[in-house]
Formats: structure tokens, C-alpha cells, sequence
């Protein structure tokens, strides 16, 4: 599976759009993306995934680009209980259930 | 429906010590996967279940092992433990077949194992 690269940290307002890129220059035609975070001291959450279609859903947006070199993964109206660690991961459907969740992006969202 | 149970949810062993952590997936739900967090390696995969045949394993010592019962209930052993491993152990579960094959992957809240 291909590997991601996220910028290590973020801040947003309450209330703002969090906007969290990511690279995935080398990611397959086969390979989906998938977003998870995790709130501190808890397993990761799912919370979106796509091929190459832009995807939304009740907890996000994902913004997938034509060429699929990047995404970006949008939460409209973050909230206080939006900080966790975000991880980007590519897969390829049906490929080994070994997820690698890479270091991900720390967003904090501020009062 | 309930979530992925994860069991003891805190442990506190002896190094050279055995520790068998166990995991309940979702209901109908097969494939359970595990993975290690530690500060320093972050997450990382140790094996997957499904069909109680281990079907994919990670990079770790064979001090490691894991099985599935015939209800997808999971467990994974650590034999002569060492302290670096200590660590959150995650367990995950996701659906199976071919309409579910995107689908993502639902955790639970791990176990923390520390080894002293």
C-alpha cells in the first residue's frame, strides 16, 4: 500500500472549517482512501473513505483531487471534541487488513 | 449494537511474565485485527483473523501470538514479556464479503499493558 504524508500539526477556531491535507503521490488506481483520528486514549474512529469521487458524510467531507495525488478531508464546524490525531491511509480494497496509519496530523481545535 | 469489547481495559505484568488479552468484535462481524501503539512506533499492525485462520501477520517476534474462536471472539498472547512491551494493544473489526470490502474498521478502546 502506498504511503501519506501529513503535516504533523494543526490549529482551528471553534466553529471554523478544519481543512487536513494529505499527500499521496504514489498512491495506485486500486487504492482507496481512507480518514480515521483518534481522540486521546481511545482506538482510532473511522470517518470516511473514497476512490476518487469527492465523498461526504455525517461527520465529514473528503475532497479527493483528479489526479488522486492528494486529499484533503474537511470537518465543516469543528468543535472542541474534533482534537485527536488524524490519519490518512491508503489501501487497496480487498489488499491485507494491515492498515498503516503513519504519524497523522494533531489538530487542535481552540475555544 | 455494542462496539468492539476489548478485555482486561488496563494490566500490569512482570517482565518475563505471559499476558492473553481478548477482543469481542461486532456482532457479524469476522475479520478482528490487532495492533500494537506505543509512543515511539506509534500504530502498528500485528495480525488479522478471519475464519479463525490468522490470514495476515506483521513485523513482530513470535513472542506474539494470536487465535479466533469459531464465534470471531479473539485473543492474543504475549509470552516473556519485555518491557517495551508496553504499550496500548488495539483490536479491530470490520465486516467481510465482497459488499463490505471498503468498508472501514471499527476499534476498540485497547487495552493498556504495562510491563514493570
Amino acid at each position: 500500500d502506498a504511503k501519506t504524508t501529513q503535516p504533523p500539526s494543526m490549529d482551528c477556531a471553534e466553529g471554523r472549517a478544519a481543512n487536513l491535507p494529505c499527500n499521496h503521490s504514489t498512491i495506485s488506481g486500486n487504492e482507496y482512501v481512507y480518514w480515521y483520528r483518534q481522540i486521546h486514549s481511545q482506538g482510532p474512529q473511522y470517518i470516511i473513505h473514497g476512490l476518487k469521487n469527492n465523498e461526504t458524510n455525517e461527520m465529514a467531507s473528503l475532497i479527493i483531487t483528479e489526479d488522486r495525488k492528494s486529499s484533503t478531508l474537511i470537518l465543516p464546524h469543528a468543535t472542541l471534541r474534533d482534537t485527536a490525531v488524524y490519519y490518512c491511509i491508503v489501501r487497496v480494497s480487498n489488499g491485507a487488513n494491515n492498515l498503516f496509519f503513519g504519524t497523522g496530523t494533531r489538530l487542535t481545535v481552540i475555544p | 449494537k455494542a462496539g468492539v469489547t476489548q478485555t482486561p481495559r488496563y494490566l500490569i505484568k512482570t517482565r518475563g511474565q505471559q499476558v492473553t488479552l481478548s477482543c469481542s468484535p461486532i456482532s457479524g462481524h469476522r475479520s478482528v485485527s490487532w495492533y500494537q501503539q506505543t509512543p515511539g512506533q506509534g500504530l502498528q499492525f500485528l495480525f488479522e483473523y478471519f475464519s479463525e485462520t490468522q490470514r495476515n501477520k506483521g513485523n513482530f517476534p513470535g513472542r506474539f501470538s494470536g487465535r479466533q474462536f469459531s464465534n470471531s471472539r479473539s485473543e492474543m498472547n504475549v509470552s516473556t514479556l519485555e518491557l517495551g512491551d508496553s504499550a496500548l494493544y488495539l483490536c479491530a473489526s470490520r465486516q467481510t464479503g465482497a459488499s463490505f470490502s471498503n468498508y472501514g474498521y471499527t476499534f476498540g478502546s485497547g487495552t493498556r499493558l504495562t510491563v514493570v
